[in-house]
């Protein structure tokens, strides 16, 4: 079946370090691949995604491209803030009538200034 | 643009009582998706409907959970009798449409609690 594997949480970092949040995929045909966050107290929201191979994903200084020989889709972002702190969700969602989004675990993230 | 609107955004009630949340869509969008998350783990998809019909079901435990779209707009997820392994966050998403090109929007979720 389809299923998504994110890395272990939770993540503490220091303002204006280097985030990598590995997501890796299970999945029968071609998926698109999503990443949604979470900040406390409010709803998901979609933050970058990408519906082919080698294309990639941005949003807010956040990378992640669709890696199919590694099935992957690890989230980036060069200098992070303290406003980034938040749970986030790798994806993902098949065509071909199965219009559900598969979710990872998710990750939380913790910027300390 | 109002996005999704869900409540009550908490609810704490006793094993075996009945419970229902509501969920206002986006104006336009005409798919609905219920999903459970439990706590530490990501949503998963309770039942999707385009307009009025239930076309994904698969995941809802038809012996106490029952939902509803009437007029293809507003919906209601019922529980009934509520169990203890019900306690998580409902989320309502919404989509213009099913197709994978259309993104879906959720809602803040309630969160359910079950003693």
């Amino acid at each position: 079946g389809n299923s998504v594997t994110q890395m272990e949480g939770p993540v503490t970092l220091s303002e204006e370090a280097f985030l990598t949040i590995n997501c890796t995929y299970t999945a029968t045909g071609y998926p698109s691949l999503f990443w949604y966050v979470q900040y406390p107290g409010e709803g998901l929201q979609l933050l970058l995604k990408a519906t082919k191979a080698d294309d990639k994903g941005s949003n807010k200084g956040f990378e992640a491209t669709y890696r199919k020989e590694t099935t992957s889709f690890h989230l980036e972002k060069g200098s992070v803030q303290v406003s980034d702190s938040a749970v986030y969700f790798c994806a993902l969602r098949r065509g071909q009538g199965a219009q559900k989004l598969v979710f990872g675990q998710g990750t939380r993230l913790t910027i300390n200034p | 643009e109002a996005g999704v609107v869900q409540s009550p955004r908490y609810k704490i009630i006793e094993k075996k009582q009945p419970v229902a949340f509501w969920c206002n869509p986006i104006s336009g969008h005409n798919t609905l998706y219920w999903y459970r998350q439990n706590l530490g783990q990501g949503p998963e998809l309770l039942i999707r409907y385009e307009n009025e019909e239930a076309v994904d079901d698969s995941q809802l435990p038809k012996d106490r959970f029952s939902a509803e779209r009437l007029k293809g707009v507003d919906s209601t997820l019922k529980i009934q009798p509520a169990e203890l392994g019900d306690s998580a966050v409902y989320l309502c998403a919404s989509s213009f449409s099913a197709q994978i090109t259309d993104t879906q929007y959720f809602g803040p979720g309630t969160r359910l609690t079950v003693l």
